[in-house]
């Protein structure tokens, strides 16, 4: 059985930084590309970010290009978003997520609350 | 970026209702759409996929269909575990985008 297991969210200050990662298990984890989606209180769904299973391309939305890096250890089964430059409008729930097929993402993480404020 | 625009918003139906959401993108993305649902405070649910192919284990009374720029969601015969918020998403060009999502209610 797929799992995604989010950690590392919590409150910092505008200006900030802080590391996310995303452990998984049940799947052969370096075969497959991951993404980062995240959810503002209340509103919809953004794609953050994108990495390929060997991790040598990535891509991110431009709301977070230059300030967010999404990276992965093939050893540890885990996947990374670097959040720095952090923002009031970046709070939001950021879900790790399973690239499946052609682009759409079958297995999701429970999210973890990041939430940027003074 | 190519946007995905959902419509309607909202959308209040009754138990047994069939309901149609759409989702236009501004540029041809072929098929290569998602639909999701989410409730509130879980992870969104992979619906179809590839514009009109049901995921594993989906209730077939949810279908996809269109290509190019126009596509449509469909639930036949509503039941009370439907009520929830549907996204779709475009995966034919980075940055991948997700459409704003339409809230079904219950009438």
């Amino acid at each position: 059985e797929v799992q995604l297991v989010e950690s590392g969210g919590g409150l910092v200050q505008p200006g900030g930084s802080l590391r996310l990662s995303c452990a998984a298990s049940g799947f052969t984890f370096k075969s497959y590309a991951m993404t980062w989606v995240r959810q503002a209180p209340g509103k919809g769904l953004e794609w953050v970010s994108e990495i390929t299973g060997s991790g040598s391309s990535t891509h991110h939305a431009d709301s977070v290009k230059g300030r967010f890096t999404i990276s992965r250890d093939n050893s540890k089964d885990t996947l990374y978003l670097q959040m720095d430059g952090l923002r009031a409008e970046d709070t939001a729930v950021y879900y790790c997520a399973k690239y499946y097929g052609s682009g759409s993402y079958k297995s999701w993480g429970q999210g973890t609350l990041v939430t940027v404020s003074s | 970026d190519i946007q995905m625009t959902q419509s309607p918003s909202t959308l209040s139906a009754s138990v047994g209702d069939r309901v149609t959401i759409t989702c236009r993108a501004n540029q041809s993305i072929r098929s290569w759409l998602a639909w999701y649902q989410q409730k509130p405070g879980k992870a969104p649910k992979l619906l179809i996929f590839d514009a009109s192919s049901l995921e594993s284990g989906v209730p077939s009374r949810f279908s996809g269909s269109g290509s190019g720029t126009e596509f449509t969601l469909t639930i036949n015969s509503l039941q009370p575990d439907d009520f929830a918020t549907y996204y779709c998403q475009q995966y034919s060009s980075y940055s991948y985008t997700f459409g704003q999502g339409t809230k079904l209610e219950i009438k």
